[in-house]
């Protein structure tokens, strides 16, 4: 019963540096979402796909690209890392409607 | 105004105590609502849902919504030193694929 699987769960990268953050869910859910968490911030989303094959940006997206790879995953890319980027960043999935969404344990990413 | 808001705390209640924790939001076509408990270093993990007005009660937790005052709120009875996290209240508006969080309300219980 894994639900929302999120790798790696710790990276440490250099400024300049691109990396890829995976997520898979086997929940079959349609929507899937990222967002990143600062000290004091609160969650704020990057990027979210309410279906496989469409993505949407959210309210921080500048700075990242997603793929949705196909319905089960969905990549948060980074081309060129920098110190701001610094977070704990949270893959999430639910079904439409009126369903909550359920995380992912993280992945905690830093920016030297 | 932001679109759901939330004491942000800290939030201190003696241990047996009942914790109250208030959300209110901006948007009438809110539709779903729902409490996420985070411990630190942890991920959101969901407590409890609520999609009509009144109570809705599951074990020590009760969730309150009065859609007429634009309020949530969860109350969390005989209160343990385990039930210490940030309370993060959400939001799902009619038509709307996103959740919209408040920032959390940090509860701290003392024995």
């Amino acid at each position: 019963n894994a639900g929302v699987t999120q790798t790696p769960k710790f990276q440490v990268l250099k400024t300049g540096q691109s990396m890829t953050l995976q997520c898979a869910q086997d929940m079959n859910h349609n929507s899937m979402y990222w967002y990143r968490q600062d000290p004091g911030m609160g969650l704020r989303l990057i990027y979210y796909s309410a279906s496989e094959g469409t993505t949407d940006k959210g309210e921080v997206p500048n700075g990242y690209n997603v793929s949705r790879l196909n319905k089960r995953e969905f990549s948060l890319r980074l081309e060129s890392a920098a110190p701001s980027q610094t977070s704990v960043y949270f893959c999430a999935s639910r079904t439409t409607g009126d369903q909550p969404q359920h995380f992912g344990d993280g992945t905690r990413l830093s920016i030297l | 105004q932001k679109e759901v808001e939330q004491n942000s705390g800290p939030l201190s209640v003696p241990e047996g105590a009942i914790a109250s924790l208030n959300c209110t939001y901006s948007d009438r076509g809110s539709q779903s609502f729902f409490w996420y408990r985070q411990y630190s270093g942890k991920s959101p993990e969901l407590i409890m849902f609520i999609y009509s007005n009144g109570d809705k009660e599951d074990g020590r937790f009760t969730a309150q919504l009065n859609k007429a005052s634009q309020y949530v709120s969860l109350l969390i009875r005989d209160s343990q030193p385990s039930d210490s996290a940030t309370y993060l209240c959400a939001v799902i508006v009619l038509g709307n694929e996103k959740l919209t969080f408040g920032t959390g309300t940090r509860l701290t219980i003392i024995p």
